[in-house]
């Protein structure tokens, strides 16, 4: 959708980092998303973050919200050959509909 | 634990024809969501329901119809099918992560239905 935008691709080193961006319009979103979708599947939640936080660690999943930017980045630490996936980002919005933006796919390379 | 189910798993259409796409839940979730996805799209909202009984417009809604006269399903309709909806339809339902405040919903999906039309 046009109201949560994303780079369509990323390509990381094995045991590197990878950050992925997100930037979403509605200012009045209350709980921001990251969903994972593995070839062939649907989609499951990896981590959410809730509108009045900046920061949500989990293992090795980071979540950055910069609500003034309305900007959301998952960074994931040490990434695996299992992490090549496409991965959401979506909005919550106060009308109950979820808007994804369009996916970034990441690559791991050897 | 099924969990979110989609019936069909893949279906084949002649341009015209008409189908309905089955979903069905588990979990006693109010909320449930239908969303096509398409290369370089990403998922795009059709219809969605929050209760039984209800149902509400999308991204795109155009050429579609629902209906959720039980809580555990929610039924996508094509009237007459075209090229264009050739897609992977996704299907999800969700609770609240907190009861009350809007917005504050976690998607369980299904495994996806795969329709093309010729």
């Amino acid at each position: 959708g046009e109201d949560v935008e994303q780079s369509l691709f990323l390509s990381v080193r094995e045991g590197d980092s990878s950050v992925i961006n997100c930037t979403y319009t509605d200012s009045s979103s209350t709980y921001l998303y990251w969903y994972k979708q593995e070839p062939g599947a649907g989609l499951q939640l990896l981590t959410y973050i809730f509108s009045n936080m900046d920061m949500k660690q989990d293992q090795r999943l980071t979540v950055l919200l910069n609500k003034k930017d309305k900007h959301l980045s998952l960074r994931i630490a040490d990434t695996q050959t299992g992490d090549s996936a496409i991965y959401f980002c979506a909005e919550s919005k106060k009308d109950d509909k979820i808007i994804f933006g369009k996916g970034t796919r990441l690559h791991i390379l050897p | 634990n099924a969990g979110v189910t989609q019936t069909p798993k893949f279906r084949v259409l002649k341009t015209g024809q008409s189908m309905t796409l089955l979903c069905a839940q588990d979990m006693n979730h109010e909320y449930m969501y239908w969303y096509r996805q398409d290369p370089g799209m990403g998922l795009r909202l059709i219809h969605y329901s929050v209760g039984e009984g209800t149902t509400a417009k999308g991204e795109v809604p155009d050429g579609y119809n629902v209906s959720r006269l039980k809580k555990q399903n929610f039924l996508l309709g094509l009237e007459s099918a075209a090229p264009s909806q050739t897609s992977v339809y996704f299907c999800a339902s969700s609770y609240s992560i907190w009861q009350g405040t809007p917005g504050a919903n976690v998607l369980t999906f299904g495994a996806g239905s795969r329709l093309t039309v010729l």
